[in-house]
């Protein structure tokens, strides 16, 4: 069954500083894809960055990376010179290719501090 | 495109009251799911649907109802409202099941208290 561990309830970082938000997986499908989405304050879903497990080179999407150590079954989200507006909350969560299920980890809320 | 749309925003149930949130995208996707969110849990998986005429049951399927008779809507029906199921229900689509690396589209919410 798949699991999705995020260990950081919540985060305070100085704004600029850079960011990385923790989220562990467990499965033993050797092929699955691992996703982050931000949830602000307004409630809405984004969409921010895939990894899958074949990809060879860590996911980037502008100020986001993804920190993917396969071996480790960590896929850590980056976030590069924090800003106010990221202030959020943070999900990460799995797709595994045998399962159509997409299960989500518990969150992170992140603040930033001016 | 208006995206996934939930209707209604916001609903008040008794206990034992049956009620059905509905849920529609208009970019014709085959994948659509349900998911609440409740405080500390993250989204747990109600119900998905990898396209018209196919459903399967998430982590959390007791207590609710699915069908998906068109690619369009995916109606999550509460049979008999228990304040359990207090919570916020979010419905998503994406192009297709399957691994790809394309993002869930979510709707705006749901939030729906039972007293």
């Amino acid at each position: 069954a798949q699991k999705i561990t995020q260990t950081q309830p919540g985060m305070f970082v100085q704004e600029k500083e850079a960011v990385t938000l923790d989220c562990t997986y467990d499965t033993s499908d050797p092929s699955y894809g691992l996703f982050w989405y931000k949830q602000p304050s307004s409630g809405e879903m984004i969409f921010l960055i895939y990894q899958g497990s074949y990809d060879q080179q860590n996911a980037t999407e502008g100020r986001y990376s993804l920190n993917f150590q396969k071996a480790r079954k960590s896929a850590n989200l980056v976030i590069s010179a924090s800003q106010l507006g990221d202030s959020a909350m943070y999900f990460c969560a799995m797709r595994e290719s045998t399962d159509d299920k997409i299960i989500f980890g518990k969150g992170t809320r992140l603040h930033i501090l001016p | 495109n208006a995206g996934v749309t939930q209707t209604p925003k916001f609903q008040v149930l008794k206990t034992g009251q049956s009620m059905t949130l509905q849920c529609a995208q208009d970019m014709n996707h085959e994948y659509m799911s349900w998911y609440r969110q409740d405080p500390g849990m993250g989204l747990r998986l109600i119900h998905y649907s990898v396209g018209a005429g196919i459903t399967d049951q998430g982590e959390v399927p007791n207590g609710y109802n699915v069908s998906r008779s068109t690619t369009e809507d995916f109606p999550l029906r509460l049979l008999s409202a228990a304040p359990s199921q207090t919570s916020v229900y979010f419905c998503a689509s994406s192009p297709q099941a399957g691994l790809h690396p394309w993002g869930q589209y979510f709707g705006p919410g749901t939030r729906l208290t039972v007293t």
